[in-house]
């Protein structure tokens, strides 16, 4: 079964410091993966993803993450947080086999918090 | 512009009276997908539409209808609303062989709307 796992529903960080959020999925063929964004009563907004070809994937507002098949991970990082950052953010996958093609399958989302 | 359109944004009802929830898209996607989002749960799936006249259920059906009579448009219907399904609803596109537009997999990616909240009282 295809799974989508984001540890730490909620994360902390100091202005300036390192923002790493954690995904991992399982599944038995090749995925693509998304990260997407949600500030406060807002929609879901895109930051990056990942279909093919370089692993290190550069997003907006500074985000990146790296696809690392031998871990099944997808982990968004920022090296210096902002303010602005303090949102929810999810990991989703897509399972392109079977009964799963086209669907997009999220984790449960991780609220990061920017302390001043 | 290229967007997701749902309608209403906010929409309070009573427990049993039948809703409608639209959601229309304006880029020819062949894919839709409605989903609802409650705390600690992140997204879960209700349904989907591969295309025209062909609909699917995702994880979490009960409850719910749509129908793909059009290729822009796939409405979410609640015949009888319960408290159970207070929830935040997005609609979602995208276009499901993306190779036949010559983008490749770079094309992958989903559009979703600004939500809307339901409150069933």
């Amino acid at each position: 079964a295809q799974s989508v796992t984001q540890l730490g529903s909620h994360v902390s960080v100091s202005e300036g410091a390192l923002v790493l959020l954690r995904c991992n999925y399982s599944s038995s063929v090749p995925p693509y993966l998304f990260w997407y964004v949600q500030y406060p009563n807002q929609g879901l907004q895109l930051l990056l993803k990942y279909t093919t070809g370089a692993t290190l994937v550069k997003g907006i507002n500074g985000f990146e993450a790296e696809f690392k098949k031998s871990e099944t991970s997808f982990h968004l990082t920022k090296p210096s947080a902002h303010m602005s950052d303090a949102a929810e953010y999810f990991c989703a996958v897509r399972f392109d086999r079977g009964s799963t093609l086209g669907r997009l399958y999220f984790g449960r989302g991780t609220q990061l918090t920017v302390w001043p | 512009e290229a967007q997701v359109t749902q309608n209403p944004r906010y929409l309070i009802t009573v427990t049993g009276k039948k809703l409608t929830v639209t959601c229309s898209q304006n880029m020819n996607h062949e894919y839709m997908s409605w989903y609802r989002q409650d705390p600690g749960l992140g997204l879960r799936q209700i349904y989907y539409s591969m295309n025209v006249e062909v609909t699917d259920k995702g994880d979490v059906p009960e409850g719910y209808k749509v129908s793909r009579k059009e290729k822009r448009n796939f409405p979410l219907i609640l015949e009888s609303p319960s408290p159970n399904q207070t929830s935040l609803y997005f609609c979602a596109s995208s276009l499901f062989f993306p190779a036949k537009t010559g983008g490749g997999t770079s094309n992958y990616g989903y559009t979703f709307g600004s939500g809307t909240r339901l409150t069933v009282v």
